[in-house]
């Protein structure tokens, strides 16, 4: 069972071009990370997002936290050649839990130039 | 402060061998986890130290697995007899309490 979808599982764009990505579930989630991850590389840390309608800006990217906290989205403005990776939304559960995360499938981005 | 860090980083090995991986979390980090990431999927959980204590472990830790953190600092991942469907990406993650995790790169592990 997916308990985080993500959507789209694939994007290809051209540079300049905007994009979000959807992260949903049915679950609440005390936080949720996005992570970037490279072929090869273990994921990078990107942003973490703790309370219902929290918006996060980071240079061109945007995350925002569901009112309700099961759902987030990433925005990626102007996308360029250096965001192609693979994006990946992960949930923690709520205090008391070991804190391990749950992930969603990830979202395969390609910016060409 | 230098993150964390996984050796080797690849590994193949003949199916029946046994093989073990190392983790290094970053330092005073409390908390370390093991997932692990199929090609086209998002990493899995493992299994989860607080200190040197093993806490938690997932349905997919077989028998054939075992991790340890002896002196709550790094920790080794052993998988015995391995199999074909053992192939993967094997991440480490270190957290200072209920913190963000932080992933190190990982060892790629074929089965032949």
């Amino acid at each position: 069972t997916q308990l985080l979808e993500q959507s789209p599982q694939f994007l290809s764009i051209q540079e300049g071009e905007n994009l979000t990505v959807y992260c949903n579930s049915s679950s609440v989630f005390s936080s949720l990370q996005w992570y970037r991850q490279e072929p090869g590389e273990g994921p990078v840390l990107l942003v973490t997002v703790v309370t219902g309608g929290e918006v996060k800006k980071l240079k061109r990217l945007t995350f925002q936290f569901g009112d309700a906290r099961k759902d987030s989205s990433l925005h990626i403005t102007a996308a360029q050649p250096g965001d192609t990776g693979l994006y990946l939304c992960a949930g923690a559960r709520g205090s008391g839990n070991t804190g391990k995360l749950i992930f969603g499938q990830g979202t395969t981005l390609q910016v060409k130039p | 402060d230098t993150g964390v860090s996984q050796d080797p980083r690849h590994k193949i090995t003949k199916r029946g061998q046994n093989v073990t991986f190392r983790c290094d979390p970053i330092s005073e980090h409390n908390r370390l986890y093991w997932y692990r990431q199929t090609l086209g999927q998002g990493p899995e959980f493992l299994t989860y130290f607080q200190n040197e204590a093993q806490l938690e472990k997932s349905r997919l830790l077989s028998d054939r697995f075992s991790a340890e953190r002896p002196k709550g600092s790094f920790s080794t991942l052993e998988i015995q007899r391995t199999e074909q469907g053992d192939s993967a990406m094997y991440l480490c993650a270190s957290s200072r309490g209920q913190t963000e995790q932080y992933f190190g790169p990982g060892t790629r592990l074929t089965v032949t």
